[in-house]
């Protein structure tokens, strides 16, 4: 079981629709989820961070998590052409100091 | 300064050379890592240095490959001897430290490595 799974994708949405992008990870000790983009040949760009259960907010862009499940998810309402890129989830695991483990990522298509 | 900064942004070197990619962390910020991205791939975690030690080298894939830190600022990664599957875009990362669980990491633009 890979420590930290994302479907692959791609994903493709509407313009103006809602992406939803989900995110497992194996850590039960986990403490710190995060959320990248990653547009074609740049380097990975955080947009999220989340440490509690719960719902977090920013603009557009909405974290879920859930420790129970072990599941992390990111909302983005009103998607945009310009929200096209690969979205790396990122866990921080337990005793691990400050390393993060990605995912694959999931690569979104948001179509006009 | 304002950003992470990687040197050089592009490296060609034939197989067999040895190559030194440099990183200058954001400023104040003591944690530093390597990641490595080949094409397609996610990020695979190489080392990791809370001011000039390495607590984690576990990703290291080789012994060809090393890395130091000094002054707690800047941060060179080494590959000696490089073969063709050292292929791929190194990137660097800093944090503050400031959660004992994860600070978020900034990253540089990465250097693209080419073996020919």
């Amino acid at each position: 079981q890979k420590e930290v799974e994302q479907n692959s994708g791609p994903l493709s949405v509407p313009e103006g629709a809602i992406a939803s992008l989900n995110c497992t990870y194996s850590d039960r000790g986990s403490q710190s989820f995060f959320w990248y983009r990653q547009y074609s040949g740049k380097s990975p760009e955080l947009i999220m961070s989340i440490y509690s259960n719960g719902d977090k907010e920013d603009g557009r862009f909405t974290a879920q998590l859930n420790k129970a499940s072990q599941y992390v998810s990111l909302l983005i309402r009103d998607s945009q052409p310009s929200d096209s890129a690969t979205y790396l989830c990122a866990v921080n695991q337990e005793n691990q100091g400050g390393k993060l483990i990605f995912g694959q990522g999931t690569e979104l298509s948001v179509k006009p | 300064g304002a950003g992470v900064s990687q040197s050089p942004s592009n490296k060609v070197t034939e197989k067999g050379k040895d190559v030194e990619l440099r990183c200058d962390p954001i400023s104040g910020h003591t944690a530093l890592y390597w990641y490595r991205q080949s094409l397609g791939q996610g990020l695979e975690f190489l080392i990791y240095f809370q001011g000039n030690s390495a607590p984690d080298k576990s990703g290291l894939p080789s012994d060809r490959f090393s890395a130091e830190r000094t002054g707690g600022s800047v941060s060179t990664l080494t590959i000696q001897r490089t073969q063709q599957e050292d292929s791929a875009v190194y990137l660097c990362a800093s944090s503050s430290g400031r959660r004992t669980y994860g600070s978020p990491l900034h990253f540089g633009n990465g250097t693209r490595l080419t073996v020919t």
